[in-house]
């Protein structure tokens, strides 16, 4: 069956601007999760959405980040006023149920500010 | 979430196995071990994960000691293709997310 799909690949913006990132997460999964991912270094944790709610958000940076999932499925992570701090691969995951399940993650966004 | 170490890298021979420790000395009765990979330029993969018993599936086995201090994952038959990032994660039984460290470097050679 289909994984777990990201849009764009690949998303070059200019410092200031807004950007919005996308997951689709496998049809099914109650879970979601966002992580960012910069050169050399693992993966860390932004947010964990189980259904439509937010259920930890501790991992955002700052509240220029901001992401939801109005209808349990779909989830965008959007970025305000970008700064170049924040080029990274933004990667989504999700899972069948509350976690500590397994995580199927996507591709990634990798997200490049100029 | 236990903190783990790993080393940074290893190298392993095509069709040997490949053994990747872990330590996580500070891991608490209710956190699982959980290993997932990262191939170049793709998102992790889950690999395997236990809690007390030593754990196998089509992929790879996990070895815990008895303490629970350290665990193994063996790849039992490398390929080239196995070439990754592999990390060690503890997991809280009721913990909301995956705290990646830096991961071994696996690179298997030919």
């Amino acid at each position: 069956g289909a994984g777990v799909s990201q849009t764009p690949s690949n998303k070059v913006t200019e410092k200031g601007k807004y950007v919005e990132l996308r997951c689709d997460p496998i049809s099914g999964h109650t879970a979601l999760y966002w992580y960012r991912q910069s050169l050399g270094q693992g993966p860390e944790f932004l947010i964990y959405f189980q259904g439509t709610g937010a259920a930890d958000d501790s991992g955002l940076p700052n509240d220029r980040f901001f992401a939801v999932r109005p209808e349990g499925s779909v989830s965008t992570l959007k970025i305000q006023r970008t700064e170049r701090g924040d080029s990274a691969v933004y990667l989504c995951a999700s899972s069948l149920q509350k976690p500590p399940d397994t995580q199927y993650f996507g591709p990634g966004t990798r997200l490049t500010v100029l | 979430d236990a903190k783990t170490t790993q080393p940074t890298s290893m190298d392993c021979a095509e069709g040997r196995a490949a053994n990747l420790p872990c330590n996580h000395s500070t891991i608490s009765g209710n956190e699982y071990v959980y290993w997932y990979r990262q191939i170049h330029s793709q998102g992790p993969q889950y690999i395997i994960h236990g809690l007390k018993n030593n754990e196998t599936n089509e992929m790879a086995s996990l070895i815990i000691t008895e303490d629970r201090k350290s665990s193994t994952l063996i790849l039992p038959h490398a390929t080239l293709r196995d070439t990754a990032v592999y990390y060690c994660i503890a997991e809280a039984e009721y913990g909301n997310k995956l705290v990646f460290g830096a991961g071994t470097i696996l690179r298997v050679k030919s």
